[in-house]
């Protein structure tokens, strides 16, 4: 699976839309791009995938470039509940996730 | 629906005391996974089942980690002999098999403290 890097952290306020960059150069032309989110003493989160195309769910949007080789997930209008760390992957074929360290996204008031 | 649960929640160790780590997955789901995650880092694969069948088991640090899945269903990652380093959270996760589907839905983890 690519490799994939992310901001250590962000800070977004509270009603504004956040845009979590993710940087995947090496990616192939089969590997999805999947993200999920770990609130605190939670375990992770499925929030939303793709591969090609951007797409929209009730959690947020994706962006992903035509050249594939990034990725942004848009959280229209975030609350405190989503501080939280974002994790951002890419893969195809093998089922286990590679997390990485992800973004810590934290909400202010 | 009911989601993935596991127990203990938390269980403290004495170093060299073996512990089982229970997970009940989502009905159904054929797909069972452990994770390990140490304290700032992001999970880490351990093992993967498909129904009652190991087929990785990579991630599993030393020979003193052992998991299995009997029946498909319920799953317990077993410690032996703990160590220090053992300490972090144990997550489990379960998913449909699928073509494209890595979705994966996590259970709240069991925290263990060797001490």
């Amino acid at each position: 699976d690519a490799k994939t890097t992310q901001p250590t952290s962000m800070d977004c306020a509270e009603g504004r839309a956040a845009n979590l960059p993710c940087n995947h150069s090496t990616i192939s032309g089969n590997e999805y791009v999947y993200w999920y989110r770990q609130i605190h003493s939670q375990g992770p989160q499925y929030i939303i995938h793709g591969l090609k195309n951007n797409e929209t769910n009730e959690m947020a949007s994706l962006i992903i470039t035509e050249d594939r080789k990034s990725s942004t997930l848009i959280l229209p209008h975030a609350t405190l509940r989503d501080t939280a760390v974002y994790y951002c992957i890419a893969i195809f074929g093998n089922e286990k996730l590679t997390f990485g360290t992800g973004t810590r996204l934290t909400i202010i008031p | 629906g009911a989601g993935v649960s596991q127990s203990p929640r938390y269980k403290v160790a004495k170093r060299g005391q073996d512990v089982a780590l229970r997970c009940d997955p989502i009905s159904g789901h054929v797909s069972l996974f452990w994770y390990q995650q140490a304290l700032g880092q992001g999970p880490e694969f351990l093992t993967y089942f498909q129904n009652e069948a190991q087929l990785d088991k990579s991630g599993l640090p030393s020979d003193r980690f052992f998991a299995e899945r009997p029946e498909g269903s319920v799953s317990t990652l077993k410690i032996q002999r703990t160590q220090q380093e053992d300490s972090a959270v144990y997550l489990c996760a379960s998913s449909l098999r699928g073509q494209g589907n890595y979705e994966q839905y996590f259970g709240p983890g069991t925290r263990l403290t060797v001490t």
